[in-house]
């Protein structure tokens, strides 16, 4: 069974600073894929950032970047920059490449920025 | 840009009357789900559909649960007889295909409240 940790219930930081949001995985499969979305306070779900287990590089998107290390299981989300309208919740997920296509969610970080 | 959408927003029911919460995926997607979060706690899978039939579900997803593609555009998911547990956010996704770089967008969601 897949497992996702993030132990980090809220996260402060202020305007134009970077953020490291922490997620930990545990899964037997050795191909698999991680994901961020970001939840805000209006409820929807938005994607933001995709890490495949094979990439050899850590993904990046715009103000966002995935620091991947593989041998520790942890797929930390790092928000660089922050701004007002990120305050959110943020959920790391997983899919495997065993079974179907479930994505297994953390519980999720609530991310506060302060201006 | 494509996204997935959801009707309604918010539903209040009484407890056990039926309920159909309806979603549109983005149109050449093949690959749909449901998934809910109750209030304060992480995404939790429910069922995955595809080809016209379901082809992954969850605990969760009991009798009491179905799914429907009645045309080519709408998802519905069913619930006969609500029950109180059954309020929380229900989140339609959809994929263009189900392996593991493939992501999965969601609409924004329909909060059921069961009174």
């Amino acid at each position: 069974a897949q497992k996702i940790t993030q132990t980090q219930p809220g996260m402060f930081v202020q305007e134009k600073e970077a953020v490291t949001l922490d997620c930990t995985y545990d899964t037997s499969d050795q191909s698999y894929g991680l994901f961020w979305y970001k939840q805000p306070s209006s409820g929807e779900m938005i994607f933001l950032i995709y890490q495949g287990s094979y990439d050899e590089q850590n993904a990046t998107e715009g103000r966002y970047s995935l620091n991947f290390q593989k041998a520790r299981k942890s797929a930390n989300l790092v928000i660089s920059a922050s701004q007002l309208g990120d305050s959110a919740m943020y959920f790391c997920a997983m899919r495997p490449n065993s079974g179907y296509s479930t994505l297994t969610f953390g519980k999720g970080t609530m991310l506060l920025v302060s201006p | 840009e494509p996204e997935v959408t959801q009707t309604p927003s918010h539903q209040v029911t009484q407890m056990g009357q039926e309920v159909i919460l309806r979603c549109v995926p983005i149109s050449n997607h093949l690959y749909f789900y449901w998934y809910r979060q109750i209030l304060g706690q992480k995404v939790e899978f429910l069922v995955s559909f595809y080809n016209n039939e379901i082809s992954e579900k969850s605990e969760i997803f009991d009798d009491q649960f179905s799914v429907e593609r009645p045309d080519g555009s709408n998802f519905t998911l069913k619930i006969r007889s609500t029950k109180l547990e059954d309020s929380a956010m229900y989140f339609c996704a959809s994929s263009e295909a189900s392996g593991v770089t493939d992501t999965q967008y969601f609409g924004p969601g329909t909060r059921l409240t069961v009174l």
